[in-house]
């Protein structure tokens, strides 16, 4: 079984800030990738960053990375210079790498409030 | 075109209405999934179809009942649902055979639903 933890229900952060949002996982599965989700208040699930857990090199793209540590099971997401348009609910997500359709498990998000 | 188009956007419906909500993809993507969302919450997934072939379901109850008619196209068919039922329906697609680095889900806007 697969389980996400978010512990920080919400972040408040001044704008052009740097913020960390923390994720640890737990997972019996020897391979998995891990994503994270950014759902502004329109609803949609907003694809940011990929880890695969064999990646070697942290993953970043533009203005985010991603903190892992395999060994501590934590994946956190780091955004420079934060935006308002940053201001949304991040969810963590994990699944399995094999074949076929796979569930995608989330953890319970944190809401980034970014102030002016 | 690279985005999951969900139709309608809002939806309000009586506990005896029959409605169906709708889910188009044109990514070439084999695997389509349902995600029922309660407010502040994460997603939660209700199914899975694999090459247009239902593989997962998460034990959702019989008034919710999805159908895939081609690999396009995902459908979920709503009958004598109850107020519980409100949420933000949301589908998503992904290759769903191996796993392509980085990519994961792609999720439509989402669904939003409320039975009266």
């Amino acid at each position: 079984a697969q389980k996400i933890t978010q512990t920080q229900p919400g972040m408040f952060v001044q704008e052009k800030e740097a913020v960390t949002l923390d994720c640890t996982y737990d997972t019996s599965d020897p391979s998995y990738g891990l994503f994270w989700y950014k759902q502004p208040s329109s609803g949609e699930m907003i694809f940011l960053i990929y880890q695969g857990s064999y990646d070697q090199q942290n993953a970043t793209e533009g203005r985010y990375s991603l903190n892992f540590q395999k060994a501590r099971k934590s994946a956190n997401l780091v955004i420079s210079a934060s935006q308002l348009g940053d201001s949304a609910m991040y969810f963590c997500a994990m699944r399995p790498i094999i074949q076929g359709a796979q569930k995608l498990v989330f953890g319970q998000g944190t809401r980034l409030t970014i102030n002016p | 075109d690279t985005e999951v188009t969900q139709t309608p956007k809002h939806l309000v419906m009586g506990m005896t209405n029959k409605k169906s909500l709708k889910c188009e993809q044109h990514m070439g993507h084999r695997a389509m999934y349902w995600y029922k969302q309660k407010a502040k919450k994460p997603p939660e997934l209700m199914f899975v179809y694999s090459y247009e072939k239902l593989s997962i379901n998460e034990s959702v109850p019989s008034r919710f009942s999805p159908e895939c008619p081609n690999s396009s196209l995902l459908n979920l068919h709503l009958h004598a649902l109850q107020p519980e039922d409100s949420a933000l329906y949301l589908c998503a697609s992904s290759q769903g055979t191996g796993f392509p680095p980085g990519y994961g889900y792609t999720f439509g806007s989402g669904t939003g639903l409320t039975v009266v």
